[in-house]
């Protein structure tokens, strides 16, 4: 299996423009997550999907911030406009289905680093 | 959402065990203790995972405490590869994973 797979590995843009990251989940995991790091602030989760559906999206910073799961092989997060702050790493993680004995392990990617100028 | 306390950081020198702590007094029965490490530039990544007991694998071990209000991870032999922030984390069914500052991991050569 080749693990989660995201794009671009990098982004540099300037502030104002719309930003496309891209996540391609491991076959079979029914649930998916966006994670953004920063320095400042460490690992945080910014929304989860699960059979594609959105499930918790509290942590999606602001409206300028969207993501869909238009099937169970894709994702993407959408920044529009792009600001300074929202340079960070963003990662995308999949995990099995869970059930009351199955702990649904996390499968990061490598994730995007997105500067915005 | 359940709350855990790490070391910010620990060194250890190569090729000697490495026991990192993790206190979660506020631990619920439901709550299985989580351990995720991230390497330079990379996703964090599974290391293991415990309710109650003692749990050995390949990478590591996981010591539980009695009353579980604390854990220790135990790398066995540390090696330059081990260099890395260690997460410990609180979740039970249907919770997210919610990641602290974790313990920065040195291993000196």
């Amino acid at each position: 299996d080749a693990g989660v797979i995201q794009s671009p590995r990098h982004e540099v843009t300037e502030m104002g423009q719309e930003v496309t990251l891209r996540c391609k989940p491991i076959s079979g995991h029914n649930s998916l997550f966006w994670y953004r790091q920063t320095m400042m602030r460490g690992l945080e989760l910014l929304i989860y999907f699960n059979n594609n559906v959105p499930i918790d999206d509290s942590g999606m910073p602001e409206d300028r911030f969207s993501a869909k799961m238009p099937n169970a092989s894709f994702s993407t997060l959408k920044i529009q406009p792009s600001e300074p702050r929202d340079s960070a790493v963003y990662f995308c993680a999949s995990s099995p289905a869970t059930g009351r004995q199955n702990t649904g392990e996390l499968f990061f990617g490598e994730g995007s680093r997105l500067t915005v100028l | 959402d359940a709350k855990t306390t790490q070391p910010n950081s620990m060194e250890s020198n190569e090729e000697e065990p490495v026991h990192l702590p993790c206190n979660h007094s506020t631990i619920s029965g439901t709550d299985y203790i989580h351990w995720y490490r991230q390497l330079p530039s990379q996703g964090p990544e599974y290391v293991i995972h415990g309710l109650t007991s003692n749990v050995n694998n390949r990478m590591a071990s996981l010591a539980i405490a009695e009353d579980r209000k604390s854990s220790t991870l135990i790398l066995h032999r540390a090696t330059l590869r081990d260099a890395a922030v260690y997460y410990c984390i609180l979740r039970s069914y249907g919770q997210n994973f919610v990641f602290g500052p974790g313990t920065r991991l040195s291993v000196l050569p």
